[in-house]
């Protein structure tokens, strides 16, 4: 398998922009997850899902952002209007149930 | 509320070198994981190590180790013998059991590790 892939690797976008993740999950995981990294947060979670329904969204810092699931391999999530602020390594992650989780290479995203 | 703490942001040692990663976690529940990832400079999370509060067994693999304490909340990592290829970003990441087991995590704010030849 493929691990999860995430795209685009890196994104520089002008604030106000929207802009969307995106996520594959490796085939058979039922639980995919959206973490953001920056330096002053850390690693925190932002929103998942079980079997394409999202189960917790308490993460999800402002109605700016949103995320789907619309199938088992793949998964979105979209920043609109984008601001300065949001700038930050976007993971998505993939588990089944007893699994630990596996790490896409994450999504570099510049707001200038 | 949980809450995993490294308290050592950065640590530098030389090559050859043993050195241990502290992290200390806070929850109330009886049931829960605990992990260790690593950040390479390259920017991806790379799994080490999960554990459930049942099982406090110390466990190594070549020249890693975790010790698992409950009595101290601690699930401290020491690498053995440090190599350059060692110098990383170490997670410490706990998870309530209820949920899925490995990916609902909190992560420490990270220890960075630098190992100079």
């Amino acid at each position: 398998d493929a691990g999860v892939i995430q795209s685009p690797r890196h994104e520089v976008t002008e604030m106000g922009q929207e802009v969307t993740l995106r996520c594959k999950p490796i085939s058979g995981h039922d639980y995919l997850f959206w973490y953001r990294q920056t330096m002053m947060r850390g690693l925190e979670l932002l929103i998942y899902f079980n079997n394409n329904v999202p189960i917790d969204d308490s993460g999800m810092p402002e109605d700016r952002f949103s995320a789907k699931m619309p199938n088992a391999s793949f998964s979105t999530l979209k920043i609109q209007p984008s601001e300065p602020r949001d700038s930050a390594v976007y993971f998505c992650a993939s588990t089944a149930r007893n699994t630990e989780a596996f790490f896409g290479q994450g999504t570099r995203l510049t707001v200038v | 509320a949980q809450k995993v703490t490294q308290a050592q942001t950065e640590i530098s040692v030389v090559e050859k070198e043993d050195v241990t990663l502290d992290c200390v976690y806070e929850t109330r529940d009886t049931t829960y994981y605990l992990f260790w990832y690593k950040q390479p400079p390259s920017g991806e999370l790379v799994f080490l190590i999960r554990r459930n509060s049942f099982d406090e067994q110390n466990e190594i693999s070549g020249r890693y180790s975790w010790n698992f304490q409950k009595s101290t909340s601690s699930f401290n990592f020491t690498i053995t013998a440090s190599q350059v290829v060692d110098s990383a970003v170490y997670f410490c990441a706990l998870s309530e059991a209820i949920y899925n087991q490995g990916g609902k995590l909190i992560f420490g704010q990270g220890t960075e590790l630098s190992v100079k030849p």
